[in-house]
């Protein structure tokens, strides 16, 4: 079945480590996104791609990094230098439409949380 | 910038009946697209219902209808006949024409007792 596979659910990091989540979408979308998720809170932006080897920056980027090596995956890694990175993380993919009025919607995965130990 | 506000924290509504959610946003764009997504306990992010702004018609899926006021700047979510399934978060989201950024509001806990 197609779909955006998220891994893994739970994570826990040491103060000082880094860590990767894994995304990873076989629905052939040329773009995704990593979104940050706290209680009481929407879903903020954290970084964004259209294409391979090319991503941009979201609304809260720093402390994170992406790579776009592949059209299928999206690893973020979360480094020591984001300083709150207890959260709910949630990537997403879409297609890009072509001509005005085609924003085509966002698919998203199950999620990973992740907490510091 | 964009905002997305959503006034209620929690709603709760007996099965079978309707429910409206509100949903108020801000900006300066003319062309956008508005969408309403459902968060159920399992945290997955499923899309409910999508409305394009240049589209008078309100959109319609089943038992999930808008109500979308441009000039005032208002996409309510109404669902008919509620289920316990329904049971959920639900996030209204802005996105400008042209963009592929969603801008999400702060969301609204629904619950469905019987």
């Amino acid at each position: 079945d197609g779909g955006i596979t998220q891994s893994p659910k739970y994570l826990f990091r040491k103060e000082g480590q880094n860590v990767t989540l894994s995304c990873e979408q076989n629905l052939n979308h040329d773009a995704m996104y990593w979104y940050r998720q706290d209680p009481g809170q929407g879903l903020r932006l954290i970084y964004y791609s259209q294409i391979v080897n090319d991503f941009q920056k979201g609304d809260i980027a720093e402390g994170y990094s992406v790579s776009r090596e592949k059209k299928e995956s999206f690893p973020l890694t979360v480094t020591s230098a984001q300083k709150n990175p207890t959260a709910f993380y949630l990537c997403a993919s879409s297609t890009l439409g072509q001509g005005p009025y085609s924003n085509q919607p966002q698919h998203f995965g199950d999620g990973t949380r992740l907490s510091i130990l | 910038a964009q905002t997305v506000t959503q006034s209620q924290p929690e709603m709760s509504v007996q099965e079978a009946e309707t429910v409206t959610l509100s949903c108020t946003y801000d900006t300066s764009e003319n062309n956008y697209y508005l969408f309403w997504y459902k968060q159920p306990p399992s945290r997955q992010m499923i899309l409910v219902i999508r409305q394009e702004a240049y589209k008078q018609q309100n959109a319609t899926e089943n038992r999930f209808s808008v109500n979308f006021q441009k000039a005032a700047k208002s996409f309510s979510l109404k669902i008919s006949d509620s289920q316990l399934g329904d049971t959920a978060m639900y996030f209204c989201a802005f996105m400008a024409y042209n963009t592929d950024k969603l801008i999400f509001g702060t969301g609204t806990r629904l619950q469905v007792f019987p």
